[in-house]
């Protein structure tokens, strides 16, 4: 029943690097796609959220993709740092406005320094 | 405020036995949801609340239950449990079904032998 698809499942980058993250839906009903970043041993945050009538949204060095016809949107770290290693999860909010959350995957990623 | 609480951090159990995780906020949050985090699997809703007394199924509900009695506490009672059940179970809260932010606790670990 998975309808958010995040790739890839880990991710090594180099200081400085800029890591991309990948997410597939296959359901047109939604109504935001927000990512969530997780630190080991902590809840998720969010991070960055963007509407289905926007192509790109940018929070200071976290930029999200998005691509309606393709059903694609991905996150961008520019510039990374050890600090932005964690757990990062795209996520769909259904039109239904039940409050529901469908997340991908996950990715972990690990920038060295 | 203390944000959303989550008890205990850690619960090793045996097949069959019951436990209730406990989860409270403290931001008059109407919405309140529970997920449990797998490998692999990402973030999966398991039961949610929007309101005292509502409560309803997510993705992955059997072997749950919920009850909702007040705004603050949400807690999940597992039933007779399995070594299926070992994961990091989340608690989440939101102010209504309509924004894509949840505020998460910080987890517990149940292991189940």
């Amino acid at each position: 029943q998975q309808q958010v698809k995040q790739s890839p499942q880990s991710l090594i980058v180099q200081k400085g690097g800029i890591p991309i993250i990948n997410c597939a839906y296959e359901n047109t009903a939604f109504d935001y796609f927000p990512w969530y970043q997780q630190f080991p041993g902590k809840g998720p945050a969010l991070l960055i959220a963007i509407r289905p009538d926007v192509s790109e949204k940018k929070e200071g060095r976290f930029t999200i993709s998005f691509n309606k016809s393709a059903k694609q949107f991905s996150l961008h770290i520019m510039d990374s740092q050890p600090g932005d290693s964690a757990t990062y999860f795209c996520a769909a909010i259904p039109s239904s406005n039940t409050g529901k959350l469908i997340f991908g995957q996950g990715t972990t990623l690990q920038v060295k320094p | 405020n203390a944000g959303v609480t989550q008890t205990p951090k850690f619960q090793v159990l045996k097949t069959g036995q019951s436990m209730t995780l406990q989860c409270a906020q403290d931001m008059n949050h109407e919405y309140m949801s529970w997920y449990r985090q797998d490998p692999g699997m990402g973030l999966r809703l398991i039961h949610y609340s929007v309101g005292a007394g509502i409560t309803d199924q997510g993705e992955v509900p059997n072997g749950y239950n919920v009850s909702r009695s007040t705004t603050e506490d949400f807690p999940l009672r597992l039933l007779s449990a399995a070594p299926s059940q070992t994961s990091v179970y989340f608690c989440a809260s939101s102010y209504s079904t309509v924004t894509y932010e949840q505020y998460f606790g910080p987890g517990t670990r149940l292991t189940v032998t």
